[in-house]
């Protein structure tokens, strides 16, 4: 158990429809960091927090938006789903920037 | 912008020491590089990090050349549970997180 928690554990939505995926960090972790990794590939990295401020941004699109809250929990909304969003969406934190990463399980969406 | 490359896969069997080699340019001066640790349907895990030289920890060590436009993860005598696909991360100048497309390690009885 890494001590990074998301939820929800899997998401079934249709096409057009907007979701939130949360995530807790650990304890003392400052830094937040969301990615995506479809099937068999590898990861996406799509943003990082920290202490409240984004740091970096990578590849996330436009219909994606993120952000960490004054208690460093973080949110990932994705609107206008689309079928090639279905994926693992991880979140991880760090204690400070460009430190390891633990890993939360995922949350894994299905986009019909 | 910095990019890596590693191996796609590689097999080996048990016992035997296996190195992954993941080679990158451009990257921060300053910052690390780590190395992750993949099985299927889970979030990866840290394995190592290093800045210069050699690191060692209770499962792996870490080689990084002078001019840091590689780094070698080595794994002593690996076992089954050792199959996993591993990542190698880096931090370009502009502070983007680049991850390699990963090393599917198979290892045979």
């Amino acid at each position: 158990d890494s001590g990074v928690t998301q939820t929800p554990k899997h998401l079934i939505t249709a096409t057009g429809q907007r979701v939130t995926l949360r995530c807790s960090p650990r304890s003392g972790d400052l830094s937040v960091y969301w990615y995506q990794q479809s099937l068999d590939q590898g990861l996406q990295f799509l943003i990082q927090y920290y202490n409240g401020e984004e740091r970096a941004k990578g590849n996330i699109l436009e219909r994606f938006s993120a952000q960490q809250f004054p208690d460093l929990h973080s949110e990932l909304n994705l609107s206008s789903l689309e079928l090639g969003d279905s994926a693992l969406y991880f979140c991880a934190s760090s204690v400070e920037p460009d430190r390891e990463q633990y890993f939360g399980p995922g949350t894994r969406l299905t986009v019909t | 912008l910095a990019k890596t490359t590693q191996p796609i896969s590689m097999d080996s069997y048990e016992g035997q020491e296996v190195n992954i080699t993941c080679s990158h340019n451009n990257i921060a001066t300053n910052d690390y590089i780590t190395w992750y640790q993949q099985f299927p349907s889970q979030g990866p895990r840290f394995i190592i990090q290093g800045y210069k030289t050699k690191v060692t920890n209770e499962v792996a060590s870490l080689f990084i050349p002078a001019d840091r436009k590689s780094s070698t993860l080595s794994l002593p005598r690996v076992s089954l549970s050792d199959t996993a696909v591993y990542y190698c991360l880096v931090l370009d100048s502009n502070y983007q997180l680049i991850w390699g497309a990963g090393t599917k390690l198979i290892i045979k009885p």
